[in-house]
Protein backbone atom coordinates (compact mmCIF):
# COMPACT_ATOMS: atom_id res chain seq x y z
CA UNK A 1 0.00 0.00 0.00
CA UNK A 2 1.24 3.67 -0.93
CA UNK A 3 2.24 5.29 2.22
CA UNK A 4 3.88 9.02 2.93
CA UNK A 5 7.25 8.69 4.03
CA UNK A 6 9.05 11.35 6.55
CA UNK A 7 12.77 11.87 7.42
CA UNK A 8 14.30 12.37 9.89
CA UNK A 9 11.79 10.06 12.50
CA UNK A 10 13.36 12.38 15.11
CA UNK A 11 15.56 15.21 14.76
CA UNK A 12 17.41 17.69 18.05
CA UNK A 13 18.95 20.67 17.54
CA UNK A 14 20.24 23.93 19.11
CA UNK A 15 17.80 27.17 19.08
CA UNK A 16 18.54 29.13 15.79
CA UNK A 17 19.58 26.58 13.45
CA UNK A 18 18.12 25.58 10.67
CA UNK A 19 16.28 22.47 9.79
CA UNK A 20 14.66 20.64 7.17
CA UNK A 21 12.23 17.96 7.38
CA UNK A 22 11.59 15.85 4.30
CA UNK A 23 8.81 14.22 3.02
CA UNK A 24 8.02 12.04 0.20
CA UNK A 25 4.10 11.86 -0.57
CA UNK A 26 2.44 8.91 -2.35
CA UNK A 27 3.63 9.36 -5.84
CA UNK A 28 -0.06 10.18 -7.68
CA UNK A 29 -1.13 12.71 -4.75
CA UNK A 30 -1.61 16.47 -6.04
CA UNK A 31 -1.97 18.10 -2.81
CA UNK A 32 0.82 18.38 0.07
CA UNK A 33 0.80 19.63 3.93
CA UNK A 34 2.54 20.11 6.62
CA UNK A 35 0.41 19.74 10.18
CA UNK A 36 2.36 20.01 13.50
CA UNK A 37 1.69 18.96 16.82
CA UNK A 38 3.16 20.31 19.79
CA UNK A 39 3.06 17.55 22.91
CA UNK A 40 -0.63 17.14 23.91
CA UNK A 41 -2.24 19.49 21.87
CA UNK A 42 -4.31 19.24 18.53
CA UNK A 43 -3.05 18.58 15.05
CA UNK A 44 -2.35 21.99 13.38
CA UNK A 45 -2.49 23.37 10.24
CA UNK A 46 0.26 24.63 8.94
CA UNK A 47 0.71 24.40 5.19
CA UNK A 48 -1.11 23.47 1.55
CA UNK A 49 0.87 23.08 -1.17
CA UNK A 50 -0.54 22.63 -4.58
CA UNK A 51 0.67 23.39 -8.63
CA UNK A 52 3.83 24.01 -7.48
CA UNK A 53 2.65 26.91 -4.85
CA UNK A 54 1.38 27.49 -1.30
CA UNK A 55 -2.10 27.62 -1.59
CA UNK A 56 -3.31 28.28 1.91
CA UNK A 57 -1.00 29.13 4.97
CA UNK A 58 -1.67 29.65 8.32
CA UNK A 59 -0.82 32.41 11.21
CA UNK A 60 2.22 30.20 12.52
CA UNK A 61 3.59 29.61 8.82
CA UNK A 62 5.42 32.55 9.04
CA UNK A 63 8.83 34.08 7.45
CA UNK A 64 10.65 31.21 9.48
CA UNK A 65 9.02 28.70 7.58
CA UNK A 66 9.30 27.84 3.84
CA UNK A 67 8.36 24.77 1.49
CA UNK A 68 9.21 23.69 -1.34
CA UNK A 69 9.15 20.74 -3.63
CA UNK A 70 12.39 20.53 -5.32
CA UNK A 71 12.72 17.55 -7.81
CA UNK A 72 8.96 16.34 -8.24
CA UNK A 73 8.92 13.61 -5.36
CA UNK A 74 10.01 15.29 -2.39
CA UNK A 75 8.47 18.12 -0.16
CA UNK A 76 10.45 20.04 2.24
CA UNK A 77 9.86 22.00 5.21
CA UNK A 78 12.52 24.54 6.11
CA UNK A 79 12.56 26.20 9.63
CA UNK A 80 15.34 28.86 9.02
CA UNK A 81 16.30 29.82 12.97
CA UNK A 82 14.21 27.39 15.02
CA UNK A 83 12.98 28.49 18.39
CA UNK A 84 12.00 26.36 21.34
CA UNK A 85 8.40 26.70 20.65
CA UNK A 86 9.26 24.93 17.17
CA UNK A 87 9.33 21.96 19.32
CA UNK A 88 7.00 19.47 17.86
CA UNK A 89 5.75 16.70 15.91
CA UNK A 90 5.60 17.48 12.30
CA UNK A 91 3.52 16.02 9.71
CA UNK A 92 3.52 15.83 6.08
CA UNK A 93 0.36 14.61 4.19
CA UNK A 94 -0.96 14.11 0.69
CA UNK A 95 -4.08 13.79 -0.69
CA UNK A 96 -5.24 12.84 -4.85
CA UNK A 97 -7.33 15.31 -7.09
CA UNK A 98 -10.39 13.35 -6.51
CA UNK A 99 -10.84 12.35 -3.32
CA UNK A 100 -12.80 14.88 -0.69
CA UNK A 101 -10.09 15.75 2.15
CA UNK A 102 -8.84 12.26 2.69
CA UNK A 103 -5.38 13.17 3.87
CA UNK A 104 -3.12 10.32 4.09
CA UNK A 105 -0.22 11.12 7.20
CA UNK A 106 3.42 10.14 7.40
CA UNK A 107 4.51 8.94 10.67
CA UNK A 108 5.72 12.66 11.84
CA UNK A 109 9.17 13.88 12.53
CA UNK A 110 9.87 14.34 16.30
CA UNK A 111 11.35 17.77 16.39
CA UNK A 112 13.48 18.96 19.49
CA UNK A 113 14.71 22.30 19.87
CA UNK A 114 17.29 22.83 22.78
CA UNK B 1 -10.24 29.83 17.72
CA UNK B 2 -11.28 26.65 18.13
CA UNK B 3 -13.74 25.87 15.20
CA UNK B 4 -13.53 22.32 15.63
CA UNK B 5 -13.75 21.39 19.38
CA UNK B 6 -13.81 17.95 20.93
CA UNK B 7 -14.90 18.27 25.20
CA UNK B 8 -13.87 15.15 25.92
CA UNK B 9 -9.82 14.33 26.68
CA UNK B 10 -10.92 10.74 27.08
CA UNK B 11 -13.04 8.35 27.29
CA UNK B 12 -13.09 5.00 28.86
CA UNK B 13 -15.68 2.16 27.56
CA UNK B 14 -15.97 -1.72 28.21
CA UNK B 15 -14.73 -3.95 25.57
CA UNK B 16 -17.80 -5.08 23.71
CA UNK B 17 -19.58 -2.18 24.15
CA UNK B 18 -20.41 1.04 22.11
CA UNK B 19 -17.92 3.74 22.02
CA UNK B 20 -19.44 7.62 21.07
CA UNK B 21 -16.83 10.29 20.61
CA UNK B 22 -18.65 14.00 20.17
CA UNK B 23 -17.55 16.39 18.48
CA UNK B 24 -18.88 20.50 17.77
CA UNK B 25 -17.83 23.02 15.43
CA UNK B 26 -18.35 26.49 14.92
CA UNK B 27 -17.96 27.39 11.48
CA UNK B 28 -21.12 27.07 9.48
CA UNK B 29 -19.25 26.71 6.55
CA UNK B 30 -18.09 23.43 6.72
CA UNK B 31 -19.19 21.13 4.65
CA UNK B 32 -17.20 17.72 5.15
CA UNK B 33 -16.04 15.93 8.17
CA UNK B 34 -13.98 13.25 8.92
CA UNK B 35 -12.50 11.08 12.20
CA UNK B 36 -8.69 10.37 12.12
CA UNK B 37 -7.47 7.72 14.47
CA UNK B 38 -4.24 8.62 15.78
CA UNK B 39 -1.87 5.70 17.38
CA UNK B 40 1.63 6.68 19.46
CA UNK B 41 4.42 7.22 17.54
CA UNK B 42 2.14 7.29 14.44
CA UNK B 43 0.60 9.74 11.57
CA UNK B 44 -3.40 10.13 12.16
CA UNK B 45 -4.99 7.89 9.38
CA UNK B 46 -7.96 8.35 7.89
CA UNK B 47 -11.27 6.17 9.34
CA UNK B 48 -14.58 7.44 8.07
CA UNK B 49 -16.22 10.85 6.10
CA UNK B 50 -19.59 12.45 6.06
CA UNK B 51 -20.65 14.87 3.65
CA UNK B 52 -23.30 17.44 4.96
CA UNK B 53 -25.50 16.46 2.77
CA UNK B 54 -26.10 13.27 4.78
CA UNK B 55 -26.93 12.64 8.18
CA UNK B 56 -25.63 9.49 8.65
CA UNK B 57 -22.48 7.26 7.32
CA UNK B 58 -22.10 3.57 8.15
CA UNK B 59 -18.61 1.60 7.46
CA UNK B 60 -18.56 -1.61 9.47
CA UNK B 61 -18.16 -0.76 13.25
CA UNK B 62 -17.93 2.41 12.43
CA UNK B 63 -21.13 4.96 12.10
CA UNK B 64 -20.47 8.71 11.90
CA UNK B 65 -23.72 10.87 12.75
CA UNK B 66 -24.27 14.37 11.53
CA UNK B 67 -26.77 16.80 13.11
CA UNK B 68 -26.34 20.55 11.20
CA UNK B 69 -28.86 22.54 12.98
CA UNK B 70 -27.12 21.46 16.41
CA UNK B 71 -23.61 21.69 14.55
CA UNK B 72 -22.75 18.62 16.30
CA UNK B 73 -21.19 14.90 15.04
CA UNK B 74 -20.28 11.40 16.84
CA UNK B 75 -18.96 8.55 15.90
CA UNK B 76 -19.73 5.42 17.42
CA UNK B 77 -18.06 2.34 17.26
CA UNK B 78 -19.92 -0.68 17.99
CA UNK B 79 -18.75 -2.95 19.50
CA UNK B 80 -15.61 -1.75 21.06
CA UNK B 81 -12.42 -3.56 20.27
CA UNK B 82 -8.96 -3.38 22.25
CA UNK B 83 -7.21 -2.00 18.93
CA UNK B 84 -9.81 0.50 19.11
CA UNK B 85 -7.51 2.08 21.80
CA UNK B 86 -6.00 5.32 20.33
CA UNK B 87 -6.73 9.10 19.64
CA UNK B 88 -9.48 10.08 17.63
CA UNK B 89 -9.33 13.18 15.98
CA UNK B 90 -12.63 15.05 14.26
CA UNK B 91 -11.67 17.18 11.20
CA UNK B 92 -13.93 19.52 9.53
CA UNK B 93 -12.98 21.25 5.58
CA UNK B 94 -15.03 23.68 3.11
CA UNK B 95 -14.53 21.65 0.17
CA UNK B 96 -13.41 23.61 -3.00
CA UNK B 97 -12.99 26.65 -0.78
CA UNK B 98 -10.28 26.34 1.63
CA UNK B 99 -7.47 23.89 1.18
CA UNK B 100 -6.74 23.09 4.71
CA UNK B 101 -8.71 20.22 7.17
CA UNK B 102 -9.35 21.64 10.61
CA UNK B 103 -8.68 19.11 13.45
CA UNK B 104 -9.89 19.22 17.26
CA UNK B 105 -7.76 18.40 20.01
CA UNK B 106 -8.42 14.61 20.06
CA UNK B 107 -10.23 12.11 22.34
CA UNK B 108 -8.64 9.60 24.02
CA UNK B 109 -10.60 6.14 23.69
CA UNK B 110 -9.46 3.49 26.23
CA UNK B 111 -11.05 -0.14 25.96
CA UNK B 112 -11.15 -1.59 29.05
CA UNK B 113 -10.59 -5.58 29.20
Amino acid sequence: EPEVTQTPSHQVTQMGQEVILRCVPISNHLYFYWYRQILGQKVEFLVSFYNNEISEKSEIFDDQFSVERPDGSNFTLKIRSTKLEDSAMYFCASRDRGITGELFFGEGSRLTVL
Amino acid sequence: DQQVKQNSPSLSVQEGRISILNCDYTNSMFDYFLWYKKYPAEGPTFLISISSIKDKNEDGRFTVFLNKSAKHLSLHIVPSQPGDSAVYFCAASVVNRDDKIIFGKGTRLHILP
